[in-house]
Parts: structure tokens; C-alpha cells; sequence
């Protein structure tokens, strides 16, 4: 089965740090540029990062609201990605989804792969 | 606020059509046929309905389709069915700065 599998979330405080992974099973993880976006509580989606596949370089890119604090990475043999959240705010409470573009040959954009998600709460 | 705009309602009755729109810009959706929408159902994860503005996954009904005219994006459910009722969000690209924009989202209520 396809699907990915999203881990790490919790309770933490303004400031503080949290890595999040998320797991992908059933397809080829390397060729996918792999991507999070998250959904604060009973708002809308919200893209926060992607990583391309090393066929194009393995970089990465970050929502203006979180670049300079959060980085992506990547370990194909593990078939996992990280995102290593650092100085957090209270705004960065949200369900953070890991997600697979459904192209191969381009920057993301459309997902057809969606975990469940995992919480991230920021509160002092 | 979100990038895109969507209405935050819509409704219709069982068997009726319902479009939804999103505008965005000459950045985003002016700029590039890479739209998406995707449907969500309370406590679940998003799932894609359509991707360059017409294009159905495998799996998904015909009865959802797109369309894009200008800045504006439309998603039209036709033939509703209970479990039509969910959230729907529309995504564009939007070049190699911004990448990508969502809208805020449309609850649709089957009436």
C-alpha cells in the first residue's frame, strides 16, 4: 500500500524545537519531491516546505513564515523525511501533514499522497 | 489571510450542480495551469480531486471537474451526493519564490 506515515508531534514551548519525520512505504520514495504542509486549528492549508528528489538536486525550499527556523531533509535508504522545527512559535501550532507530489519531472504542485497528520502544539 | 480566495460556504440539494471558485493573481493562477483542489472530510487528511486544473486521479468521479478562466479557478461538483459534503481547498503554483498558495477553503453543505 501506498502511504506515508507522519511522527514526532507534541507540546512544546515558544522557543523550543521539534523534529518531525514522516515514514513513506509502497512506491519509490527517491524519485518523489516529499513535502510538508500544515493546517492550524479550523483554518486552512498552509505549505511550509518541500525537498526535491536527488535526481534534482536534493534541495529544499520554505514558506516565508518558517524559512531561517525549520529545515527539511531526507535519508532515501530509510525512505523517511525529517523536519527539525527550532525556534517555535505559538503560530506554528497546527496539524503538520506529510505529503507526495504527484509529479516527477517538476516542483510540486498537487499531492496525492496525504499522511494523518501529526500535532504540533506550541504553548507556554 | 490566505492567498487564494475561495467563498467560505457553498450548498445545493441531492442531484444538483454547485461550482466554487478561487482567485488568486496574474502571479499564481493567471500564470500557470498547475491548479489543484482537494476535498476534506471532518478529521481526515485532504485528498486530490483534480490537478492541472482538469485532470481527475485515477478513482475520482466524473462528476467533479475544472476549469480556469483568467485569475480565477472554478471547481464544479455535479450530481451531488451526501458524501459530497467536506471542506475543499484550491492550491496554484506560483513561480520559484512563492512555489505555492492555498486558498481558504469552501464548507459545502449537501442540503
Amino acid at each position: 500500500e501506498v502511504q506515508v506515515v507522519e511522527s514526532g508531534g507534541g507540546l512544546v514551548e515558544p522557543g523550543r524545537s521539534l523534529r518531525l519525520s514522516c515514514t513513506a512505504s509502497g512506491f519509490a520514495f527517491g524519485d518523489y519531491v516529499m513535502t510538508w504542509v500544515r493546517q492550524a486549528p479550523g483554518k486552512g492549508l498552509e505549505w511550509v516546505s518541500f525537498i526535491r528528489s536527488k535526481a534534482n538536486g536534493g534541495t529544499t525550499e520554505y514558506a516565508a513564515s518558517v524559512k531561517g527556523r525549520f529545515t527539511i531533509s531526507r535519508d532515501d535508504s530509510k525512505r523517511i523525511v525529517h523536519l527539525q522545527m527550532n525556534s517555535l512559535k505559538i503560530e506554528d501550532t497546527a496539524l503538520y501533514y506529510c505529503s507526495r507530489s504527484n509529479k516527477l519531472d517538476r516542483d510540486p504542485d498537487a499531492f496525492d499522497i496525504w499522511g494523518q497528520g501529526t500535532i504540533v502544539a506550541v504553548s507556554s | 489571510q490566505s492567498a487564494l480566495t475561495q467563498p467560505p460556504s457553498a450548498s445545493g440539494s441531492p442531484g444538483q450542480s454547485v461550482t466554487i471558485s478561487c482567485t488568486g493573481t496574474s502571479s499564481d493562477i493567471g500564470a500557470y495551469n498547475y491548479v489543484s483542489w482537494y476535498q476534506q472530510h471532518p478529521g481526515k487528511a485532504p485528498k486530490l480531486i483534480l490537478y492541472d486544473v482538469t485532470k481527475r486521479p485515477s478513482g475520482v468521479p466524473d462528476r467533479f471537474s475544472g476549469s480556469k478562466s483568467g485569475n480565477t479557478a472554478s471547481l464544479t461538483v455535479s450530481g451531488l451526493q451526501a458524501e459530497d459534503e467536506a471542506d475543499y481547498y484550491c492550491c496554484s503554483y506560483a513561480g520559484s519564490n512563492t512555489f505555492l498558495v492555498f486558498g481558504g477553503g469552501t464548507n459545502l453543505t449537501v442540503l
